[in-house]
């Protein structure tokens, strides 16, 4: 049974703190994503990876950076949070190969920032 | 790089009745589509995926189908049933390095007893 986790559900942080998002899947997968959900946006992709010490820009990476020194840990860092970055933070791993596989998703983490 | 629409935002239907949700992409290299379902409080949840390769999938009372041709792609759900509230989001995948998923803005699906 898959399982990726996250290492914290709620978070509160005051503007201009540096924030680490943690996620942890245990299933040797080669690909990890970092996704933020907002209301009517969907899932949005932030940055991902597809092997360790490897990372790709996604479709909004402005104020974010990652790490991913071991293969089944993925990191979201916010360098100085901001307001706007209040939202729902979710993570997800998945196999890789040609033809696309099924991503499976933390319980995603909910940073308020003050 | 890939854009995914999805209609409509919202979807309110009798309990038994058939829900449509529909969606379009961009990239015509994108191979892979796959619909997660979203219970409230959740995480996402694969449901069902259907490759370019076949034009239809079904498993029980849901089923996706593909139009490469006209870049779209539809889930359809039969009989629906009040635990089929949720949010619906559709995406794409093209062949590149790391299998990453565009999704489109998501479908909140209300089933009415």
């Amino acid at each position: 049974d898959v399982k990726v986790t996250q290492s914290s559900r709620y978070l509160v942080k005051r503007t201009g703190e540096k924030v680490f998002l943690e996620c942890v899947q245990d299933m040797d997968h080669e690909n990890m994503f970092w996704y933020r959900q907002d209301p009517g946006l969907g899932l949005r992709l932030i940055y991902f990876s597809y092997d360790v010490k490897m990372k790709e820009k996604g479709d909004i990476p402005e104020g974010y950076s990652v790490s991913r020194e071991k293969k089944e840990r993925f990191s979201l860092i916010l360098e100085s949070a901001s307001t706007n970055q209040t939202s729902m933070y979710l993570c997800a791993s998945s196999s890789q190969g040609a033809g696309g596989y099924e991503q499976y998703f933390g319980p995603g983490t909910r940073l308020t920032v003050t | 790089g890939e854009n995914v629409e999805q209609h409509p935002s919202t979807l309110s239907v009798q309990e038994g009745d058939s829900a449509v949700i529909k969606c379009t992409y961009s990239d015509s290299a994108s191979n892979y589509f796959p619909w997660y379902k979203q219970e409230l409080g959740k995480r996402p949840q694969l449901i069902i995926d259907i490759r370019s390769n076949v034009g239809e999938k079904k498993d029980q009372r849901i089923a996706v189908t593909l139009n490469k041709t006209a870049k779209h792609f539809s889930l359809h759900i039969t009989e629906t049933q009040p635990e089929d509230s949720a949010v619906y989001f559709c995406a794409a995948s093209p062949p590149v390095a790391g299998n990453m998923l565009t999704f489109g803005g998501g479908t909140r699906l209300m089933v009415k007893p």
